[in-house]
């Protein structure tokens, strides 16, 4: 079965410091990987993908994730964080297409000045 | 403006006082998703359609319907709500390409639900 953790609720890191939050899956198959965001009271933005090809996978607001099938992981990673990208973020696994989404449980990013 | 609604927005109801939620979207987009969201469990997904007249089961879907007879509408049908169903409830779509959903998921704003 698929499932998704996310080993850190919350993280906090200072402004302009580097960010790291991680993502372990399970999945049979190749998995179709998530990166989104939520910001207080709103929807979900899709961050960035991975479904085939390089496992170094940029996306959008300077986040990046890699795919290490070895540690079943897709780390997100951005150099430097702005207060801006204060939120929570959500990593999620699909099946083969992409259509049933398991996500994990959220890491919940503050930034202090 | 490309958008996915949901209306309503804010609903308090009670226990097995049928409800419809509903989402639509102006994208012409043939995948529909709804999701739930916990705190602690992030979001569950019900009910997934792939298109027109095709659904199916998410991880939740107990004590919930869904319909597609649109390919702009998917709503989300609580026939007999329980306190259990109290959550935060998304609907997505999106595009399908070659099979696959190659494009992000659009969200709607969220549908805040109480049942009592």
């Amino acid at each position: 079965a698929q499932s998704v953790t996310q080993p850190d609720i919350h993280i906090t890191v200072s402004e302009g410091a580097s960010l790291e939050l991680r993502c372990n899956y399970s999945y049979g198959a190749t998995p179709y990987l998530f990166w989104y965001v939520q910001s207080p009271g709103q929807g979900l933005q899709l961050l960035l993908k991975y479904f085939s090809g390089d496992t170094l996978v940029q996306g959008i607001k300077g986040f990046e994730a890699e795919f290490k099938r070895s540690q079943s992981s897709f780390n997100l990673r951005k150099p430097s964080v702005h207060w801006s990208d204060a939120a929570e973020y959500f990593c999620a696994v699909g099946n083969t297409g992409g259509f049933k989404t398991i996500f994990g449980a959220g890491t919940r990013l503050f930034v202090k000045a | 403006e490309a958008q996915v609604t949901q209306n309503p927005r804010y609903l308090i109801t009670v226990t097995g006082k049928k409800l419809t939620v509903t989402c639509s979207q102006n994208m012409n987009h043939e995948y529909m998703s709804w999701y739930r969201q916990d705190p602690g469990l992030g979001l569950r997904q019900i009910y997934y359609s792939m298109n027109v007249e095709v659904t199916d089961k998410g991880d939740v879907p107990e004590g919930y319907k869904v319909s597609r007879k649109e390919k702009r509408n998917f709503p989300l049908i609580l026939e007999s709500p329980s306190p259990n169903q109290t959550s935060l409830y998304f609907c997505a779509s999106s595009f399908t390409v070659g099979g696959a959903l190659w494009e992000t998921q659009y969200f709607g704003p969220g549908t805040r639900l109480l049942v009592l």
